[in-house]
């Protein structure tokens, strides 16, 4: 079956820092992949999307690209903010109705 | 534009009460509709989820029970609540078919079971 893995947090990090969250993920044929962002205390947002090989997704100085060669969809961003901490979630979707999720791991930025 | 809303926002009930958790969504028809929970890490555990009016497909065996009376509208009920049912509460809705296929997710509702 599909399968999400992410590295385990918390990502402790200063103010500025460059931000590496990374995922790998196990799935057949050609899933659409997607990053989310929960902040304290609410639900999930779309932060961005990668739907075939080679995409790139990128929101709010935040990117991604779709690997197919290592099945990665690790999350980029080159300056963080304290606004910025909260929980990430990679997520993919193949062909049924549920998505696949990673476990999340959480930011936390420093001023 | 699509919303979603779930209420209430927080609750606390004791062992043993019934639970209703309402969700709905506006701005689109035939959803697929889902129900998740986090509780205690921040992992999401898919409990229920919804195809159409009537159709419920359950994940994980429990106490908890859905259903969907109408076409954007889904229900997470139990009759007699356990301790180990604290925890976030998250509806979200995905388009059947055209557009992109990410989820929306609702504000979620905060239960604690005391």
């Amino acid at each position: 079956g599909n399968s999400v893995t992410q590295m385990e947090g918390p990502v402790t990090l200063s103010e500025e820092a460059f931000l590496t969250i990374n995922c790998t993920y196990t799935a057949t044929g050609y899933p659409s992949l997607f990053w989310y962002v929960q902040y304290p205390g609410e639900g999930l947002q779309l932060l961005l999307k990668a739907t075939k090989a080679d995409d790139k997704g990128s929101n709010k100085g935040f990117e991604a690209t779709y690997r197919k060669e290592t099945t990665s969809f690790h999350l980029e961003k080159g300056s963080v903010q304290v606004s910025d901490s909260a929980v990430y979630f990679c997520a993919l979707r193949g062909g049924s109705y549920i998505p696949t999720f990673g476990r999340g791991t959480s930011l936390i930025v420093h001023p | 534009s699509q919303t979603i809303h779930q209420w209430p926002a927080t609750l606390v009930q004791p062992v043993g009460s019934p639970l209703s958790l309402e969700c709905t969504v506006e701005g689109t028809s035939n959803p697929n509709l889902y129900w998740y929970r986090q509780a205690a890490g921040r992992g999401l555990q898919l409990l229920f989820y919804s195809v159409g009016i009537g159709q419920i497909s359950s994940e994980v065996p429990q106490n908890l029970s859905a259903s969907r009376p109408q076409d954007r509208q889904f229900i997470l009920s139990s009759k007699k609540l356990l301790l180990s049912d604290s925890g976030f509460y998250l509806c979200a809705w995905r388009r059947q078919a055209g557009g992109s296929n990410e989820q929306y997710f609702g504000p979620g509702t905060r239960l604690t079971v005391t």
